[in-house]
């Protein structure tokens, strides 16, 4: 089966800018997650789709972050207007099951960088 | 949240067992330990996940003792390509829903 994956993997964008990046989970997995690394950081936890529906976004740094999932299909993670500690790795994942008992699947990441 | 304490680096041979502990002293009830493996440029992906005793797939063999405070991660025979990082996660369970809390992971190192 297809994996996750996410488009584009590699984005340079100015500050100020606005950048939208894709998740097109697992056919079938109504759980996908958005995480990002930040340089120098550890991966950490921006929010939880649960089909079209937003479960946790708890994790989302501010609204310049907009994510949305019509359909319950793929996802697309807006950052408007970009800012330079934007940049970093943005993770997404998708599961079977909400508590991932059989674990997630991570996409790639797409690689964003922001001057 | 339980979190997890795990070596940042280690250094293996090509064919060795590699073991990786990890504590986790204030580990729930409902908590699941789950190992996921990073190689550059990739996303984590995993491994295995147990909540006892010893849990076995294709790839790897996760111990737990009784107390679950500490489990550890064994590779049978590392190759080359088992240079990666791995990270050590503690399941929250919220309404079946678990959230990965990410730690800064052990950088495994194989060496001819």
């Amino acid at each position: 089966e297809a994996g996750v994956t996410q488009f584009p993997s590699h984005s340079v964008i100015e500050k100020g800018q606005t950048v939208t990046l894709r998740c097109d989970p697992i056919s079938g997995h109504d759980n996908l997650y958005w995480y990002r690394r930040v340089m120098g950081k550890e991966i950490k936890f921006l929010l939880h789709f649960v089909k079209e529906s937003k479960q946790d976004e708890s994790g989302m740094p501010n609204n310049r972050f907009l994510a949305e999932r019509t359909g319950g299909t793929y996802s697309t993670l807006k950052v408007q207007p970009a800012e330079l500690e934007d940049s970093g790795v943005y993770f997404c994942a998708s599961s079977q099951d909400p508590g991932g008992v059989y674990g997630y699947t991570f996409g790639s990441g797409t690689r964003l960088t922001v001057v | 949240l339980a979190k997890t304490t795990q070596p940042i680096s280690m250094d293996s041979y090509e064919g060795q067992e590699v073991n990786i502990t990890c504590s986790h002293n204030n580990i729930a009830t409902n908590d699941y330990i789950t190992w996921y493996q990073q190689f550059p440029s990739q996303g984590p992906r995993f491994i295995i996940q147990g909540y006892k005793t010893k849990v076995t797939n294709e790839v790897a063999s996760l111990f737990i003792p009784a107390d679950r405070k500490s489990s550890t991660l064994s590779l049978p025979r590392v190759s080359l390509s088992d240079t990666a990082v791995y990270y050590c996660l503690v399941g929250v369970f919220s309404g079946g829903y678990n959230k990965l809390i990410f730690g800064a992971g052990t950088r495994l190192a194989v060496h001819p």
